[in-house]
């Protein structure tokens, strides 16, 4: 598609329960990120993937929060125990640019996933 | 680790006036960027600051990148409607692993009064 794809765009789950989170980059994109944003906050960095490999999963807030990308494409975002703590929209994003440390590519965002925990 | 600060949270203007949000980093930057997200939508990127003191323009935008490379502003000059929204900067660090973590700040979110 032309932009990053989320899915699903909304999900009301119970606490304690699975949940799973898509994420379809823009094509040819080999840096793809998760974020989550809370209400009236700045996205907070939770995972980078650089190709298939976790390059930077420094922000995922605990064990129950796990992503893979296991064809270097298409991510999921999967949180074990859902708690209510963990509403928030996730957001995806995909970058053209490799890894470095002269610069960060722009960062294309997906519409996000609502996830609500009751 | 490294923290993105940006000042204020909220500003209201009036419809033909100026505005300039400040973005302060605890570590130094290798870069920095900008988002604007209208209401109801997600982060869309505006501009990417590079060197030390650089200096960009885009229409009425003009985004400034301090000499530390620590700090950023925005300024728009005679606001719009249509400038509405919440403006992010984020931030690289030079010493992130692989080099491209984003941090983003907590936002300024523009409301502008006809």
């Amino acid at each position: 598609g032309a932009g990053v794809s989320q899915t699903p765009s909304n999900k009301v789950t119970e606490k304690g329960k699975y949940v799973e989170l898509r994420c379809d980059p823009i094509s040819g994109h080999t840096a793809l990120y998760w974020y989550r944003q809370s209400l009236g906050q700045g996205p907070e960095f939770l995972i980078y993937f650089q190709g298939t490999g976790a390059a930077d999963d420094s922000g995922l807030p605990n064990d129950r929060f796990f992503a893979v990308r296991p064809e270097g494409s298409v991510s999921t975002l999967k949180i074990q125990r859902t708690e209510r703590g963990d509403s928030a929209v996730y957001l995806c994003a995909s970058s053209l640019r490799l890894g470095g440390r002269a610069t960060t590519g722009e960062l294309f965002f997906g519409e996000g996933s609502r996830l609500t925990v009751l | 680790g490294q923290q993105v600060m940006q000042i204020p949270q909220y500003q209201h203007v009036q419809e033909g006036e100026d505005f300039t949000t400040y973005c302060n980093s605890s570590t130094t930057l290798s870069n920095i960027q900008w988002y604007k997200q209208r209401p109801g939508g997600h982060p869309v990127f505006l501009i990417q600051l590079v060197k030390s003191g650089e200096v960009k323009k885009q229409k009425r935008l003009t985004f400034q990148f301090g000499e530390a490379k620590k700090n950023s502003s925005l300024h728009i000059t005679a606001t719009q409607t249509t400038d509405v929204g919440t403006y992010f900067c984020a931030g690289s660090g030079i010493y992130n692993n692989a080099g491209n973590m984003l941090t983003f700040g907590g936002g300024t979110r523009l409301m502008v009064k006809p």
